[in-house]
């Protein structure tokens, strides 16, 4: 089975840190991705990458950035945390190309920035 | 950009009847279309998957189908059980979409009422 991991369930960090969020696969995934889903408002996408070094845009990336060095691994980073980005945070990865492959989530990182 | 639907925001059913969740959207060049489960504060599951060129799914209990043409998936459970109790998530991939990313419905809440 393709294992996507998010290296922490739940996090607490203060306004102003610097925050890493790190997640995982180990499928040989090109694509990867990273949401934030808030009630009401569904799935948000921040940044997605789909390749080393290569990232793009989402619906919402101001506060955040990325960061892939290795296909499997992709970093979400809070520069400066705000309360305002207290959310629950999803990685996914996908293949680039399968019409019968999806996306494959982490079990998510419940933030909150106090 | 594709806009995707999901009717009813909540539903609330007795143990044992059928039922029927539905996800429309906009635009019908799709690559693929993907059935999610979340629970409570966890990750999202993936349940079927439906190619483009595909028109059901079927795992256990659980059918999908797809009619491109119209807009509209539907996820078909039958004899729901309270496990079944969770959100629903319904996910579309664009054909010809570089940034490979699938575009989410807001969800249905399902209760199965023992």
């Amino acid at each position: 089975d393709v294992k996507v991991t998010q290296s922490s369930r739940y996090l607490v960090k203060r306004t102003g840190e610097k925050v890493f969020l790190e997640c995982v696969q180990d499928m040989d995934h090109e694509n990867m991705f990273w949401y934030r889903q808030d009630p009401g408002l569904g799935l948000r996408l921040i940044y997605f990458s789909y390749d080393v070094k290569m990232k793009e845009k989402g619906d919402i990336p101001e506060g955040y950035s990325v960061s892939r060095e290795k296909k499997e691994r992709f970093s979400l980073i809070l520069e400066s945390a705000s309360t305002n980005q207290t959310s629950m945070y999803l990685c996914a990865s996908s293949p680039i190309l399968g019409r019968a492959y999806g996306y494959t989530f982490g079990s998510g990182t419940r933030l909150t920035v106090v | 950009k594709q806009e995707v639907t999901q009717i009813p925001a909540a539903l609330s059913v007795p143990e044992g009847e059928n039922l029927v969740l539905n996800c429309s959207f906009t635009d019908s060049a799709i690559y693929n279309l993907q059935w999610f489960r979340q629970d409570p504060g966890k990750g999202l599951t993936s349940l079927l998957l439906i190619q483009s060129s595909q028109r059901e799914q079927t795992s256990g209990r659980l059918n999908a189908s797809l009619d491109k043409s119209s807009g509209r998936s539907t996820l078909y459970i039958a004899a729901s059980q309270p496990g079944d109790s969770a959100t629903y998530l319904c996910a579309v991939r664009l054909d010809g979409d570089t940034g490979n990313q699938f575009y989410f419905g807001t969800g249905t809440s399902l209760t199965v009422i023992p």
